[in-house]
Order: structure tokens, then sequence, then C-alpha cells
């Protein structure tokens, strides 16, 4: 089974922190995203990797910044929290797109609160 | 890129009767169609998904429908529990490309 794990349930944070979300995954998945989701806006992408040491912006980039050193491991990084950043953060990973059955599946982790006061 | 809609944004049934999810998509490349059920505080959850080539799937008391011409798939449920009730994305993936755009979501609340 699959495993996406997102090292804090709960976080708070003051406006103007840096700060780091990070997403571990068990099946070497090339792909990896982070997506923030807020009620009535649905999933909405901020970046997302394809393999190590590469990245791209999605719908929301802005004020987000990402990092994936490891195969299994990729950082969301806040460079200066702010109150608008207050969300639920959602990792996702999934194998390439090129086809098959298990191809195109997402897998999610349980998600980060942050809240920014 | 791709624009997913989703409609309604929350849904009250009974327990027993059917609910029924749309969700429209901009891009004719989209190919691949996946729902996902996220239970109070628990993560998405795939419950089903239907690609481009076939127009109708059923698992159990789930099923998917898409039409391509119209851009159009839904989810239907049937014999609805309390244990659906939950808030159901879908979202919408062309081939080889790694990016999934998702619908704003349904809240299903199935009254006992």
């Amino acid at each position: 089974d699959v495993k996406v794990t997102q090292s804090s349930r709960y976080l708070v944070k003051r406006t103007g922190e840096k700060v780091f979300l990070e997403c571990v995954q068990d099946m070497d998945h090339e792909n990896m995203f982070w997506y923030r989701q807020d009620p009535g806006l649905g999933l909405r992408l901020i970046y997302f990797s394809y393999d190590v040491k590469m990245k791209e912006k999605g719908d929301i980039p802005e004020g987000y910044s990402v990092s994936r050193e490891k195969k299994e491991r990729f950082s969301l990084i806040l460079e200066s929290a702010s109150t608008n950043q207050t969300s639920m953060y959602l990792c996702a990973s999934s194998p390439p797109g090129t086809g098959g059955a298990e191809a195109e599946k997402l897998f999610f982790g349980s998600g980060t609160q942050l809240s920014v006061l | 890129g791709e624009n997913v809609e989703q409609h309604p944004s929350t849904l009250s049934v009974q327990e027993g009767d059917s609910a029924v999810i749309k969700c429209t998509y901009s891009d004719s490349a989209s190919n691949y169609f996946p729902w996902y059920k996220q239970e109070l505080g628990k993560r998405p959850q795939l419950i089903i998904d239907i690609r481009s080539n076939v127009g109708e799937k059923k698992d159990q008391r789930i099923a998917v429908t898409l039409n391509k011409t119209a851009k159009h798939f839904s989810l239907h449920i049937t014999e609805t529990q309390p244990e659906d009730s939950a808030v159901y994305f879908c979202a919408a993936r062309a081939y080889n490309f790694n990016k999934f755009y998702f619908g704003s979501g349904t809240k299903l609340n199935v009254k006992p």
C-alpha cells in the first residue's frame, strides 16, 4: 500500500516566519505534488516535481517554493508566511503518466492544516 | 490549461436515495477522469475512475459516466448510506501529462 506521509498534521506559525512542510512517499514514485485545499475552491496545485531536482509551477505558486533533493521527499517552503496562506496543504505522489492501470493514480498524504497568525 | 467545474457544491439526500454529481472539463486532450472521496479529517481517496475510451464504469453502488462530446462526466451513487457522507472531488488529466485538475468539490450529506 502506498504511503504518503506529511510530517505535521497541524502547524501554527507567525506572519513573516519561514515555514517548511515536509512530505515523504515510500513507493518510488517519480511525480510529487503540493496542493492547497480551501473550502469552495477545491484542490489547487501549487507546485509539482517529476524527478529529483526538477520542479514546475502549478496554478498558484506565488509565495511558495519547493525542494526535491531526494526522490522520496518533496518539501514546500513558505519563505515569509502570510495570513492568506492559512490553509490545508495536501501532498500527493503518482507514478509517471505513461499508461497502465496504476500509472495515473494519485495518492494523497493526510494533510497539514497550517494557521498563520 | 484545463478548467474543471463541479456541481452542486452541496447535496443533501435521504438514506436510500440516489445522488448525482456533475463535472465539466474544457480541454479535449483530457482522457482520464478520477473521482476522490474525502471524509472529514481524512485524506482524499480514489473511489472510481474512467478513461476516455469508455462511456460508463460501475463498481457496486457507484458508477461514473463520461460524455466526451459534451465534455461532461458524472458520479452516480445509488442506495446512499450515511457513510457516503463526505466531500467528493472530480478531476481531469491528459495522458502523459502530470497535472491533475480538480473540481471545487461537492459536500454530500446523507440523512438517516
